[in-house]
């Protein structure tokens, strides 16, 4: 695609529930970041896929956060009974792989939790 | 964790006077990187500076980066009211196969 594409752009969900969401890179990128930015904040990194490594899952902030990259293409990120820290928007970025490669961001998913 | 912190938090300037920002990061680096987020949600990517580089430019934008004091700075020059965003660092580490780390950001607004 011409971009990194996100999914869906804004979700608005009950405390407790599970949610999906999902990221589109950019075809031939290997590496496939997410972040998590609450309003007016920096970028919380969550999550980093490159190639067939180990995914680096480091900033995953509790064990109900998990993600997962299908086939070296789109990633969905998955949160469990969401609570109302939750919420944010998440970003997911592409690149063509780790060092000297700039990353391309999607526009991000508005996640509110009710 | 956050490897980068911005500074100043905030600017406010005129349009037509230059804006400069500073970055701080803690580990030794392969590259840096600013982007731009509009009041929106992505990211732009601006400019990148190897560690082995000590300026660079691009447009009204003027990146250095000192390794040795490990900080970097990014000038817009004659700055526009369409330069009003937030303005980010980010660098991976020297160690490899490692993601990047943005910092928290400027918040620049240039005013007409």
């Amino acid at each position: 695609g011409a971009g990194v594409s996100q999914s869906p752009s804004n979700k608005v969900t009950e405390k407790g529930k599970d949610v999906e969401l999902r990221c589109d890179p950019i075809s031939g990128h290997t590496a496939l970041y997410w972040y998590r930015q609450s309003l007016g904040q920096g970028l919380e990194f969550l999550i980093y896929f490159q190639g067939n490594s180990a995914p680096d899952k480091s900033g995953l902030p509790s064990d109900r956060f998990s993600a997962e990259r299908t086939g070296g293409s789109v990633s969905t990120l998955t949160i469990q009974r969401t609570q109302q820290e939750d919420s944010a928007v998440y970003l997911c970025a592409s690149s063509l792989g780790q060092g000297f490669t700039e990353a391309f961001f999607g526009q991000g998913t508005r996640l509110t939790v009710v | 964790s956050q490897q980068g912190e911005e500074d100043p938090q905030a600017l406010s300037i005129q349009e037509g006077e230059n804006a400069t920002m500073n970055c701080s990061y803690k580990t030794s680096i392969n590259n840096l990187q600013w982007y731009r987020q509009n009041s929106g949600r992505g990211l732009v990517h601006l400019i990148l500076i190897r560690s082995n580089e000590r300026e660079k430019h691009s447009g009204r934008l003027r990146v250095t980066l000192d390794t040795s004091k490990k900080s970097s700075s990014l000038l817009i020059t004659a700055s526009r009211a369409a330069d009003t965003a937030s303005y980010f660092c980010a660098t991976d580490s020297l160690s490899g196969n490692t993601p990047l780390v943005f910092g928290k950001g400027t918040r620049l607004s240039v005013i007409a």
